[in-house]
């Protein structure tokens, strides 16, 4: 089964620009979050999505958001980057059944 | 306002000894509580979770304990192996909010 997969693995903007980052949950999830890592802090949640609507949100700017499918992917939006945008964004996903969230990858972001 | 704290950036133990990984929350309303191991590269990958209705949970060779009059859990791990070198993040969470809130993590280092 495949795992919670994202894309790209690396970004590279400027100050300024817009970044999307993409999500695809496991198999049978409908619930996806998304986290910023900064360097040396921990996981920031940003946002829950469910079943294509928004259900909470972290402590973000509204120059983050995103979006859920209706296959139950996920886009992060990042508008008017920042350098302190630079991070590694994690998605995860869950199923109705189980509070347990399984990570992707993640996607490096470097603004400059 | 770090809600959850681990405050042992890193952790050196031998081979086939113990390894104990601390936590400390703040909100009393935290009722679920998780730990995700993280290598390199890769995303958070599912550990073991406790619910705050019991105080100890074991899956092989890991096991949370939960003390909810200090607002602390650890995770042990025995026998250590050098495969469980790696960041340790705990995350706590309030049920039905699906948002969890994770500490800044530990890099333990099993030598061999």
């Amino acid at each position: 089964e495949a795992g919670v997969t994202q894309s790209p693995t690396h970004l590279i903007k400027t100050r300024g620009q817009q970044a999307t980052l993409r999500c695809s949950p496991i198999s049978g999830h409908t619930s996806v979050y998304w986290y910023q890592q900064a360097l040396g802090l921990g996981l920031q949640f940003l946002l829950w999505y469910d079943e294509g609507e928004e259900r909470n949100r972290g402590n973000f700017p509204p120059r983050f958001s995103g979006r859920q499918f209706p296959n139950y992917s996920s886009e992060l939006n990042v508008n008017a980057l920042e350098l302190e945008d630079s991070a590694l964004y994690l998605c995860a996903s869950s199923s109705v059944a189980k509070n347990i969230q399984y990570f992707g990858a993640g996607t490096r972001l470097s603004v400059l | 306002d770090q809600q959850v704290k681990q405050n042992s950036p890193s952790l050196s133990v031998q081979e086939g000894r113990i390894s104990i990984l601390n936590c400390d929350y703040t909100n009393s309303m935290f009722d679920y509580f998780l730990w995700y191991k993280k290598y390199p590269a890769e995303g958070p990958t599912f550990l073991i979770s406790i619910s705050s209705i019991k105080d100890k949970n074991e899956d092989g060779r890991f096991t949370v304990f939960l003390n909810k009059s200090a607002k602390h859990l650890s995770l042990h791990i025995v026998p250590s192996q050098p495969g469980d070198s790696a960041v340790y993040f705990c995350a706590a969470s309030v049920r039905g909010t699906y948002k969890y809130i994770f500490g800044t993590g530990t890099r333990l280092k099993v030598l061999a």
